[in-house]
Order: C-alpha cells, then sequence, then structure tokens
C-alpha cells in the first residue's frame, strides 16, 4: 500500500511568486491535513480537508490556500511569496477527521530567494 | 492556549541503555489523544506510540512506552535498549478528540545514540 505523496521533493522560488503543492494520501484516507516546518517556529498546523471542504485552519495569512479533490488529493497554494515561508511543509493523512493516526509524506522543502 | 513543552532540545544516550524524553502539555479539555512521532534525517514523520486520555493504562510498542500522568500533564516517553537507527528528532503531540485532524506540536527533542 503506497504512503502519503508529495510532490514536488524540492522547489525554489523567488519572492512575490507563487507555489502550488501536491498532497496524495494513503489509498481509501480522506482527510489531509497541511503542516509548515521551520527551525523557529517548529511545527504548525496550516488547515484541514475533508471531502473537499475545508473542516480547520490554523493561524496564517490568507496567502495560505488550498483545496481537495474528489479523489482525497489535496493541494496547497502560496501566492506572493515571502522569504519566510521558506520551510518544509507536510501533508498527513487519515481515513477521517477522527482517525487516531495520521500518516506522514516526506514533505516537500521550500526555498524562497 | 493549547500548548506542548519539550524541555530538552538536545539528549543523548548509550547504546543499548534507556532514555527517557520529557513532554509536558496544556489544554482544557479532557478528551484528548496524545503521541509522540520520530522524525529522522528522511524528514518523514513516523508514528512511535498513542496514548488515548480517557486510558489510564499506559501504552507500550515493543522497546517504546510512555509515562502518562493526566493530573500532571505530563506524557513522556521511555526508549529502551537504545539502537542507532533511534537516533531522530523526537516530536511530542495531542489532538482534541472533537477537532478533527490538527495535530499540535512540541519543539522536538533531538536524540543521539552512541555506540
Amino acid at each position: 500500500k503506497a504512503g502519503v505523496t508529495q510532490t514536488p521533493r524540492y522547489l525554489i522560488k523567488t519572492r512575490g511568486q507563487q507555489v502550488t503543492l501536491s498532497c496524495s494520501p494513503i489509498s481509501g484516507h480522506r482527510s489531509v491535513s497541511w503542516y509548515q516546518q521551520t527551525p523557529g517556529q517548529g511545527l504548525q498546523f496550516l488547515f484541514e480537508y475533508f471531502s473537499e471542504t475545508q473542516r480547520n485552519k490554523g493561524n496564517f495569512p490568507g496567502r495560505f490556500s488550498g483545496r481537495q479533490f474528489s479523489n482525497s488529493r489535496s493541494e496547497m497554494n502560496v501566492s506572493t511569496l515571502e522569504l519566510g515561508d521558506s520551510a518544509l511543509y507536510l501533508c498527513a493523512s487519515s481515513r477521517d477527521p477522527g482517525g487516531t493516526e495520521a500518516f506522514f509524506g516526506q514533505g516537500t522543502r521550500l526555498t524562497v530567494v | 492556549a493549547q500548548t506542548v513543552t519539550q524541555s530538552q532540545p538536545e539528549m543523548s544516550v548509550q547504546e543499548a541503555e534507556t532514555v527517557t524524553l520529557s513532554c509536558t502539555y496544556d489544554t482544557s479539555e479532557s478528551d484528548y489523544y496524545l503521541f509522540w512521532y520520530k522524525q529522522p534525517p528522511s524528514r518523514q514523520m513516523i508514528l512511535v506510540i498513542r496514548q488515548e486520555a480517557y486510558k489510564q493504562q499506559n501504552a507500550t510498542e515493543n522497546r517504546f512506552s510512555v509515562n502518562f500522568q493526566k493530573a500532571a500533564k505530563s506524557f513522556s516517553l521511555k526508549i529502551s535498549d537504545s539502537q542507532l537507527g533511534d537516533a531522530a528528532m523526537y516530536f511530542c503531540a495531542f489532538r482534541i478528540y472533537n477537532q478533527g485532524g490538527k495535530l499540535i506540536f512540541g519543539q522536538g527533542t533531538e536524540l543521539s545514540v552512541k555506540p
């Protein structure tokens, strides 16, 4: 059974650009959550999607957005990139929002220059 | 505020020895789950062990066990017979039962294992 797949693994963008990251959950998992990991702030929750609906959102500016498709795959988008957006973005999937175990992907390392 | 505190940024253990990683948390909720995740250099977060807050019995998974003290809001991880492959960053986290999948993480403890 394939794990959580995040693409791309690495990305370099310029300030002001926008970026889209993708996450394919484990087959049968319908809940996808996104986290930002930085050395200074640690792991912070971005948002959660279930059945194509955003169920929960963290304390991030509106430049961060996401969506989920009918096949449960999810994308997150960051517009008008800032240097501080450089981070490891992790995606986690679970069967549903109440699932006791979340499985994480290997992340996308975003560098903003 | 819901927070997780890991007071040990770094820990070191000799191979085959036992080490305990500390974690305290703060929440006003009574129903929640607690987790320890391991993040090796590959960056993939791997679930080590989980504990339901309503269960008094401490969870155990092979060489990994927890000491859960609900009243003290403490959730420490004990690793027995440490192996070189245990070297990683360890994160303590919790999730409120009726608040979906949102995990609140601590800052992590970097564990090194000496041969």
